[in-house]
């Protein structure tokens, strides 16, 4: 079973940059993976924020930015302000019509 | 604008039935992938169930899979979820997406199921 790794909990000072990461268990994400970006605040629906790896959804800031460091896709918040501090999800594209998220980052804005 | 609306949900014994509702507008529902993505109390997002765009093709997480069935009517633009054997486990808010590019771009608001005697 393929689990995807999120930090469970990150902080972050305002106008400070962080960077969540989103892995595998076992391998590397690539594009192939098409990892995608979630904004939540807890009692809301999600807020897509980033697809394909790095196309920033419409409405989204710049200060938001996809990618992929290393072996895992990357969400970087530049400039981070306090509306910021949210639950955080990625998601990969598993194949053959599957899809699996990761565990959620809680990020803190302080 | 582009909308997505649950119904359907509410509280059902173990072993029990249920089917939701996603009534789609703003868009051309017929031409998009849809999923359903769950999210127990105070826990994270779990995919359940994808269909593409003209129903002919349907996945499920394994924890469904056998339970759950998805399907759409797409004169009504609807998309549905029929629930069945319900267990306690299933207790979740369930969200309907619309598929971008192999991601959710579009969420409905949830609709929340209770699985409980």
């Amino acid at each position: 079973q393929t689990v995807v790794t999120q930090e469970p909990s990150l902080s972050v000072s305002p106008g400070g940059t962080v960077t969540l990461t989103c892995g595998l268990s076992s391998g590397s994400v690539s594009t192939s993976y098409y990892p995608s970006w979630y904004q939540q605040i807890p009692g809301q629906a999600p807020r897509t924020l980033i697809y394909s790896t790095k196309i920033r959804s419409s409405g989204v800031p710049d200060r938001f930015s996809g990618s992929i460091l290393g072996n895992k896709a990357a969400l970087t918040i530049t400039g981070a302000q306090a509306d910021d501090e949210s639950d955080y999800h990625c998601v990969l594209y598993m194949g053959r019509g599957s899809w699996v998220f990761g565990g959620g980052t809680k990020l803190t804005v302080l | 604008d582009v909308q997505l609306v649950e119904s359907g949900g509410g509280l059902v014994q173990p072993g029990g039935s249920l089917r939701l509702p996603c009534a789609a507008s703003g868009f051309t529902f017929s031409s998009y992938w849809m999923h359903w993505v769950r999210q127990a109390p105070g826990k994270g997002l779990v995919w359940v169930s994808g269909i593409n765009s003209d129903g002919s093709s349907t996945s499920y997480a394994d924890s469904v899979k056998g339970r759950f069935t998805i399907s759409r009517d797409n004169a009504k633009n609807t998309l549905y979820l029929q629930m069945s054997s319900l267990r306690a486990e299933d207790t979740a808010v369930y969200y309907c997406a619309r598929d971008r590019s192999s991601a959710f771009d579009t969420w409905g608001q949830g609709t929340m199921v209770t699985v409980s005697s």
